[in-house]
């Protein structure tokens, strides 16, 4: 049974801070998908990864996979606080399971 | 606490056909979610209901789904008659209360529609 983690699920931080938002899975995936999910509204999809040792940016946010180690990270630059929302990464094997993590509820401070 | 659940896991019809899927919202869930993703393309939304209403219904791809969520409980999405093009995962979420700090919304494990 394909499960997914995710680590923090709450994270408050200081505008202009770097974080890292942690994403692990129970078994061989064939794709690895971020989203965010802001209060009220549906997920918007940020990356998705598809190889081992994929990395894609966008703007402040960073998304990476190892698929040896079944993980995935999120990591944030220099944080605003338009980013405050929930992070979600799901994962799909194909025409199998696609199965989302828990959340991660960001919050950036003034 | 239970979470979101969602039956049947998979549904294989013949086109023409008729299927509901249902959604149990996290108990004291007011918000509750449709979602579908077709294989191969992104998750896209369908609808939102707060409680019984329909608050959000702009993701309905046409008049062939039909949702319900009488007494603000359970929910349903009734297709009919079902295409090929129907055919994906369809996500449930619910979320407790919206414009404060409980609205995360909560995943059910899907219901994966195959239309033949």
């Amino acid at each position: 049974e394909l499960k997914v983690e995710q680590n923090p699920l709450f994270l408050s931080m200081q505008e202009g801070k770097n974080y890292t938002i942690y994403c692990n899975y129970s078994t061989t995936s064939d794709r690895l998908y971020w989203y965010r999910q802001d209060p009220g509204k549906s997920l918007e999809s940020l990356f998705v990864l598809l190889s081992n040792g994929a990395v894609k940016q966008e703007g402040r946010l960073m998304a990476s996979l190892d698929t040896k180690a079944r993980l995935s990270t999120l990591h944030i630059t220099a944080a605003v606080h338009d980013l405050s929302a929930t992070y979600f990464c799901a994962v799909e094997v194909y025409g199998q399971n696609f199965v989302f993590g828990p959340g991660t509820r960001l919050s950036v401070l003034p | 606490e239970a979470g979101v659940t969602q039956f049947p896991s998979h549904s294989v019809i013949e086109k023409g056909q008729t299927v509901t899927l249902r959604c149990d919202p996290i108990s004291g869930h007011d918000n509750l979610y449709w979602y579908r993703r077709v294989m191969g393309k992104e998750i896209k939304f369908l609808l939102h209901f707060v409680k019984e209403s329909k608050q959000d219904e702009s993701g309905m791809p046409n008049n062939r789904f039909l949702a319900e969520r009488t007494g603000g409980t359970y929910s349903t999405l009734k297709v009919q008659p079902a295409e090929l093009e129907d055919s994906g995962v369809y996500f449930c979420a619910s979320s407790q209360s919206q414009g404060l700090n409980t609205d995360t919304q909560y995943f059910g494990p899907g219901t994966r529609l195959t239309v033949l």
